[in-house]
């Protein structure tokens, strides 16, 4: 039979409203964070990176904040527009390795 | 300025068969990082190669998955056998050198995998 699949969570928003979207991270040794946006059938695209000894960095439109003590992550988007639809998923990168590893992902959606 | 190219852009495999994923990185970039991502989930790590070289292979499956990257040509993710399980999304990306800061690593379009 079919198997039942996890579904993404989903925060939906009007157009011109700012998103917040949230990841907790796994590991406490993890130094470097990205959010990265994913639309349908295309790979993940790089929007903002932090490393650990900063709180909060500024994009354009985007904000990332981190929070270490609760290994917590957010992004918020500032007037969020229809082409900002899209899943977007956090990742981590810790010490001396190369990989990222990725958070599940939350689908934005924006409703005019 | 073309991006990392992977192809084909959808594959499809009968159980059993064998299925090759290529990658070709952005000019210049000489090392490469193999993701799987299965449908509603994030991406998961699976290899990263230099070329002839595997640096880091703790994502891969111990059996049927292998990968490459040759001196000449695009890297190869290789799976023999394929079960439905196999089914997902394979994205590669591509970086100039040790990807210090992940995000110089640029992703491809992907290889969408279906086994029937």
């Amino acid at each position: 039979g079919e198997s039942v699949g996890l579904h993404l969570p989903t925060l939906s928003v009007q157009e011109g409203d700012n998103s917040i979207i949230n990841c907790a991270y796994s590991n406490s040794a993890s130094d470097y964070f990205i959010w990265y946006k994913q639309e349908s059938g295309k790979g993940p695209q790089f929007i903002i990176d932090i490393r650990s000894n900063m709180d909060k960095r500024q994009g354009q439109r985007v904000t990332v904040l981190l929070n270490k003590t609760v290994k917590h992550l957010s992004l918020q988007i500032a007037a969020t527009q229809p082409g900002d639809s899209a899943v977007y998923f956090c990742a981590e990168n810790f010490g001396d390795t190369d990989k990222l590893i990725f958070g599940t992902g939350t689908r934005l959606q924006v409703f005019p | 300025n073309a991006g990392v190219m992977q192809n084909p852009r959808h594959l499809v495999r009968r159980r059993g068969q064998e299925a090759r994923l290529r990658c070709s990185p952005v000019k210049g970039h000489s090392h490469v990082y193999w993701y799987r991502q299965l449908p509603e989930e994030g991406l998961k790590f699976m290899v990263y190669l230099q070329k002839e070289n595997i640096i880091d292979e703790s994502g891969m499956p111990k059996e049927r998955f292998s990968a490459e990257f040759p001196k000449e040509g695009p890297s190869i993710l290789r799976i023999q056998q394929v079960v439905r399980g196999d089914s997902a999304a394979y994205f590669c990306a591509s970086s100039f050198d040790r990807a210090v800061l992940p995000n110089e690593a640029f992703f491809g379009q992907g290889t969408r995998l279906t086994v029937v």
